[in-house]
C-alpha cells in the first residue's frame, strides 16, 4: 500500500541548534500535511503543502514540498525546548478516499536546554 | 469552538474482554476518523465516516473491531474480544475539509 517514510526516527539537539526531518513517498503525492504531537498529547495540525516546490514558513519552521511532489521536509531554526515532540508527515494520493491521510512513523525531537 | 471529545481517557481490560470508546466530533464536521496509534508509531487509520456512511474501513480488523456513527454525529468504536496487541491509543479526529482535528485519545491497556 501507499506509505510515507520518515527519517530520522529520533533526533536529539542542543537548544539553539537546527533540526530537519524528511518525508518520502515512492509515488507522487496529491498533498502532504505535517502534524506535531507533544509527549502524552495528540497530533496537532501544522501545515498543508499542495503545490510542487512549495515553501511555507511559520516563524522558525520552514516546510518544503519537492518539485516531484514525492518528498517533503520540515526545518526548525534555532530549536527551543518548546519544540520537543514527535513530528509526523501525512500524505494523500490521488484516487484515495476523500481526505484520507497516511501518516509516517514520525521523528521524535528532544532538545537539551 | 469546542474540540473533539473522547471518553474514556484510560481503560485497562483483560484479553478476551470487550471495550467501547466514544467520540464527539467538532460541531459541523461531516468527516470522522478513528485511528490506532501504537507506541512509537504514527496514527493508523482504522475507519473513516462521511456523515453516517463508511468511506474507508480497509484497515479495520472486522473480526473483532466495529464502529458506528448512527446519526452522523457521535461515534463509537468497539473491540470484542480484545487481544494483547490491541494495547494502543485510540484517536478520534474530525474534519470539515482537509485539516484533521484530533481528540485527546483513549489509552487502552490489554492485560
Amino acid at each position: 500500500g501507499q506509505q510515507v517514510m520518515q527519517i530520522p526516527q529520533y533526533q536529539h539537539v542542543q537548544e539553539g541548534e537546527d533540526f530537519t526531518t524528511y518525508c518520502n513517498s515512492s509515488t507522487t503525492l496529491s498533498n502532504i500535511q505535517w502534524y506535531k504531537q507533544r509527549p502524552g498529547g495528540h497530533p496537532v495540525f501544522l501545515i498543508q503543502l499542495v503545490k510542487s516546490g512549495e515553501v511555507k514558513k511559520q516563524k522558525r519552521l520552514t516546510f518544503q514540498f519537492g518539485e516531484a511532489k514525492k518528498n517533503s521536509s520540515l526545518h526548525i531554526t534555532a530549536t527551543q525546548t518548546t519544540d520537543v515532540g514527535t513530528y509526523f508527515c501525512a500524505g494523500r494520493w490521488s484516487g484515495g478516499s476523500n481526505y484520507k491521510l497516511t501518516f509516517g512513523k514520525g521523528t521524535l525531537l528532544t532538545v537539551n536546554p | 469552538e469546542a474540540g473533539v471529545a473522547q471518553s474514556p481517557r484510560y481503560k485497562i481490560i483483560e484479553k478476551r474482554q470487550s471495550v467501547a470508546f466514544w467520540c464527539n466530533p467538532i460541531s459541523g464536521h461531516a468527516t470522522l476518523y478513528w485511528y490506532q496509534q501504537i507506541l512509537g508509531q504514527g496514527p493508523k487509520l482504522l475507519i473513516q465516516f462521511q456523515n453516517n456512511g463508511v468511506v474507508d474501513d480497509s484497515q479495520l480488523p472486522k473480526d473483532r473491531f466495529s464502529a458506528e456513527r448512527l446519526k452522523g454525529v457521535d461515534s463509537t468504536l468497539k473491540i470484542q474480544p480484545a487481544k494483547l496487541e490491541d494495547s494502543a491509543v485510540y484517536l478520534c479526529a474530525s474534519s470539515r475539509r482537509e485539516t484533521q482535528y484530533f481528540g485527546p485519545g483513549t489509552r487502552l491497556l490489554v492485560l
